[in-house]
């Protein structure tokens, strides 16, 4: 059974400085991997999705990667701002393609 | 388009009664996803839609969940008998490509809380 899991639970940072968020999975037959933020009191929104046989996606200061063999993918974060503090959650298709497997998220709380 | 539309965003309940949790997919989508998000557990998929026919629902809890969708612009997810247990926030979702993964867009969810 595919299981998902995001470390640390939670992160905080001050404004500007580099991060990076991890995601690692169990099985590494997966379709694709993405990466989605939630807002307090809000649904999900995708933000990066990586294709099995791509290694990495970027969009703005977000850039995702995987590496499969390892069943690691992490999100790198340039130059945070507040505005980026939210809770990341990383999802990987199960192996029937039926339904996304999520992480339980990292919540990242940027100081200004 | 105004998004997955979820209702009602709050609803506080007494165990036993029955609950009902509504959902209007964006307009186009073929597919339509409910999941369950707890601290505990975190995001889990109940039941998936294709076509307005269920697909997986794997992840129903048990027989006190059903869920329906008799149309293509509506689905509903009911509980009953309701249980503390059942407390959660429940998120449905909609894609046009099916569950690829691309293009989900979640409704802001319904927070359940059953005293």
């Amino acid at each position: 059974k595919q299981e998902v899991t995001q470390i640390p639970a939670a992160l905080s940072v001050p404004e500007g400085e580099n991060l990076v968020l991890n995601c690692s999975f169990t099985d590494s037959a997966i379709y694709n991997l993405q990466w989605f933020r939630q807002d307090p009191g809000k649904g999900l929104t995708s933000l990066l999705l990586i294709q099995s046989s791509q290694r990495e996606q970027t969009s703005g200061r977000l850039n995702a990667s995987l590496d499969k063999s390892s069943g690691r993918s992490t999100l790198y974060i340039a130059a945070s701002q507040p505005g980026d503090s939210a809770t990341y959650l990383c999802a990987v298709l199960n192996q029937a393609g039926t339904a996304l497997i999520f992480g339980k998220g990292t919540t990242l709380s940027v100081s200004s | 388009d105004a998004g997955v539309i979820q209702s009602p965003r709050h609803e506080v309940t007494e165990m036993g009664q029955e609950v009902t949790l509504r959902c209007k997919p964006i307009s186009g989508h073929n597919s339509l996803f409910w999941y369950r998000q707890t601290m505990m557990r975190g995001l889990e998929l109940l039941i998936y839609f294709n076509n307005n026919v269920p697909i997986d629902d794997s992840g129903m809890p048990e027989d006190r969940f059903s869920a329906k969708m008799p149309n293509a612009s509506f689905s509903t997810l009911k509980i009953q008998p309701s249980e503390p247990r059942d407390s959660a926030v429940y998120f449905c979702a909609s894609s046009s490509e099916g569950a690829s993964g691309y293009g989900y867009t979640f409704g802001s969810g319904t927070r359940l809380t059953v005293v």
